[in-house]
């Protein structure tokens, strides 16, 4: 029973496309994320959405959009893929900041979409 | 600025050794540190979360140190097992924002 599930876990794909994509929790978390996982493994925070408003906006090609449907989901678009979009992205879901010391889950990643633009 | 820097960035020891690897931050106001095991393809899943008052915490064979006045964290890891062969990530955070560190990428042999 996958609490923080990504898909598709593998996308091979041209410059210049446009692709998707698809992270859902099922925690009953309220905030959700992306990070982005460069070849030196450094996680790097992209977007994150609580209760569908946008909290953290760094500083990421306005080429990348995260869309969520619910609370439940935060979907990540990303149009012209460039070779530079070549990494791991993943999805973190947590519940509010309240309960985020003592829930046993706190900060749950998904598995990771691996990237790969050609 | 805020930052979290981890040392060594690499590390290999034989089976059923111990090991520890550090975390330094300047992260402020400082919340809590959570320390993630990330096994080779997979997402990062936390071993350890630690609050101000809180300078130790354990978890199985994974032991996590916290001394607030000087900023620094550990991960001891007793009597490794080959299985723990991963990346660890040390992550502060000051409750809305998470500063992740670089990771260490521990290889455990035979």
């Amino acid at each position: 029973d996958t609490a923080v599930s990504q898909t598709p876990k593998y996308l091979v794909t041209q410059m210049g496309n446009d692709k998707s994509i698809k992270c859902e929790q099922n925690l009953g978390h309220d905030t959700m994320y992306w990070y982005k996982q460069d070849s030196k493994k450094f996680l790097k925070i992209m977007f994150s959405y609580n209760n569908k408003e946008l909290i953290i906006n760094e500083t990421v090609p306005n080429r990348f959009s995260p869309k969520s449907p619910d609370k439940a989901h935060l979907n990540l678009h990303i149009n012209s893929l460039e070779l530079g979009d070549s990494a791991v992205y993943f999805c973190a879901s947590s519940p509010p900041a309240r309960d985020r010391i003592h829930s046993n889950y706190g900060y749950t990643f998904g598995s990771g979409t691996r990237l790969t633009v050609v | 600025k805020n930052q979290v820097e981890q040392s060594p960035q690499s590390l290999i020891i034989l089976e059923g050794k111990n090991c520890t690897l550090q975390c330094n931050y300047t992260v402020s106001p400082f919340s809590n540190l959570r320390w993630y095991k990330q096994d080779t393809g997979r997402g990062p899943v936390s071993l350890t979360i630690m609050t101000f008052s809180e300078n130790t915490k354990s978890n199985g064979r994974y032991t996590a140190t916290l001394d607030a006045d000087t900023k620094q964290s550990s991960l001891h890891i007793t009597a490794s097992q080959l299985s723990d062969s991963a990346s660890y990530i040390c992550v502060v955070s000051t409750g809305n924002q998470f500063y992740f560190g670089t990771g260490t990428s521990l290889t455990v042999i035979p």
